[in-house]
């Protein structure tokens, strides 16, 4: 079974609107960790936001917000008033267990392109 | 440098050919681990190493993969006698140990093309 699933293979979506990634995952264990990363055409994977199982409040950073749903282990992240640097590949990642056991595991990811 | 350090950053190799990856994890980064990416596609594990614990090799393809981490830091991806089916992007990461530090942080990726 797909741990991590991304159903959404592109997006294109106007300049400034807000954009929704999909993202839900698999884990029987209690402890995990969502990772979301930005994969420009350069190639570089760029760290975006990250989502602990056991945090109370859904993660935010700038722009970027994460809507954690745990009961129906759904992982989005929000993009506010997107901007044209926003286009790249989008990939959301969990790693199970304690103390750093398991290995990060990726969906497929999102394309997205920002039109002006 | 603070970053994740990864060499060569591009290596075209003759198929056949024995080839070396290196990674240097950002210091005092307990956790490394090495993924490959073909054109296109997803990210796609190949071996975790977490401190001196032995390390996940479930993701590595074939006996021609390898890795090795040296003294809990400097890691090396080998492949031997390559084939055009590895050209890929090479990409490593390196972390804290969980709860001390979550976020995971890349190199720069080797491209690697075999002809």
């Amino acid at each position: 079974a797909q741990k991590i699933t991304q159903t959404q293979p592109g997006m294109f979506v106007q300049e400034k609107e807000a954009v929704t990634l999909d993202c839900t995952y698999d884990t029987s264990d209690p402890s995990y960790g969502l990772f979301w990363y930005k994969q420009p055409s350069s190639g570089e994977m760029i760290f975006l936001i990250y989502q602990g199982s056991y945090d109370q409040q859904n993660a935010t950073e700038g722009r970027y917000s994460l809507n954690f749903q745990k009961a129906r282990k759904s992982a989005n992240l929000v993009i506010s008033a997107s901007q044209l640097g926003d286009s790249a590949m989008y990939f959301c990642a969990m790693r199970e267990g304690r103390r750093g056991a398991q290995k990060l595991v990726f969906g497929q990811g999102t394309r997205l392109t920002i039109n002006p | 440098g603070a970053g994740v350090s990864q060499s060569p950053s591009n290596k075209v190799t003759e198929k056949g050919k024995d080839v070396e990856l290196r990674c240097d994890p950002i210091s005092g980064h307990t956790a490394l681990y090495w993924y490959r990416q073909s054109l296109g596609q997803g990210l796609e594990f190949l071996i975790y190493f977490q401190g001196n614990s032995a390390p996940d090799k479930s993701g590595l393809p074939s006996d021609r993969f390898s890795a090795e981490r040296t003294g809990g830091s400097v890691s090396t991806l080998t492949i031997q006698r390559t084939q055009q089916e590895d050209s890929a992007v090479y990409l490593c990461a390196s972390s804290l140990v969980w709860g001390s530090g979550n976020t995971i942080y890349f190199g720069e990726g080797s491209w690697l093309t075999v002809v």
